[in-house]
């Protein structure tokens, strides 16, 4: 059975501080890992995975995909309080689905 | 900026009666999702669709459900007689040939009483 595992469920951090986002996968056809950022509502593209070893970048944020070990991980440094919302990993099957992980709940305090 | 819409943005409903939640995605995209999050648990996929038909679906999607594009702009979720449990927050999204990414709407908040 497909699987996308995300961890920590949960996370509370001061602002400033740098947290690493996991994803472990098994997937059948993967094609892509995307990561999301769930606020309020819809989920917020934030990258898209398709290479091992080639950080994508955006402003503090960072991710990179281990294809052999089959996972991701999410850097946010400098956090803000803004960066407070549920990340989301979803992995690509095959064309027509995207797979989700339970996502990982950060808060940043002031 | 394009974006997905969906509508209505809240729908209360009585158990056993019908709704048809509506979702018009980005124009020129070509594949096409619906997706339910039940309330603190993880996005469930239930449904794509590609040229006019189902291409995949979930073991939720039973035939309480269908989905129908009537135009060229809308998507629609029918759920026939609803549960309880189909209580959720049900998003649409849709892709580009050219995307990788799917975008989604904000979402239709299902109550089901």
């Amino acid at each position: 059975e497909d699987k996308v595992v995300q961890s920590p469920l949960s996370l509370v951090v001061h602002e400033g501080d740098t947290v690493t986002l996991n994803c472990s996968y098994e997937v059948t056809n993967f094609r892509s890992l995307l990561w999301y950022k769930q606020e309020k509502k819809a989920p917020t593209f934030l990258f898209m995975l398709t290479s091992s070893g080639i950080e994508k970048k955006s402003g503090r944020l960072s991710s990179i995909l281990d294809k052999k070990e089959l996972f991701s991980i999410l850097n946010i440094t400098a956090t803000q309080t803004g960066d407070s919302a549920v990340y989301l990993c979803a992995v690509e099957r095959g064309t027509y689905k995207y797979i989700f992980g339970t996502g990982t709940r950060l808060k940043v305090l002031a | 900026e394009p974006e997905v819409t969906q509508t209505p943005s809240h729908q209360v409903t009585q158990m056993g009666q019908e709704v048809i939640l509506r979702c018009v995605p980005i124009s020129n995209h070509l594949y096409f999702y619906w997706y339910r999050q039940i309330l603190g648990q993880k996005v469930e996929f239930l449904v794509s669709f590609y040229n006019n038909e189902i291409s995949e679906k979930s073991e939720i999607f039973d035939d309480q459900f269908s989905v129908e594009r009537p135009d060229g702009s809308n998507f629609t979720l029918k759920i026939r007689s609803t549960k309880l449990e189909d209580s959720a927050m049900y998003f649409c999204a849709s892709r580009g040939i050219e995307d990788k990414e799917a975008f989604f709407g904000q979402g239709t908040r299902l109550t089901v009483v």
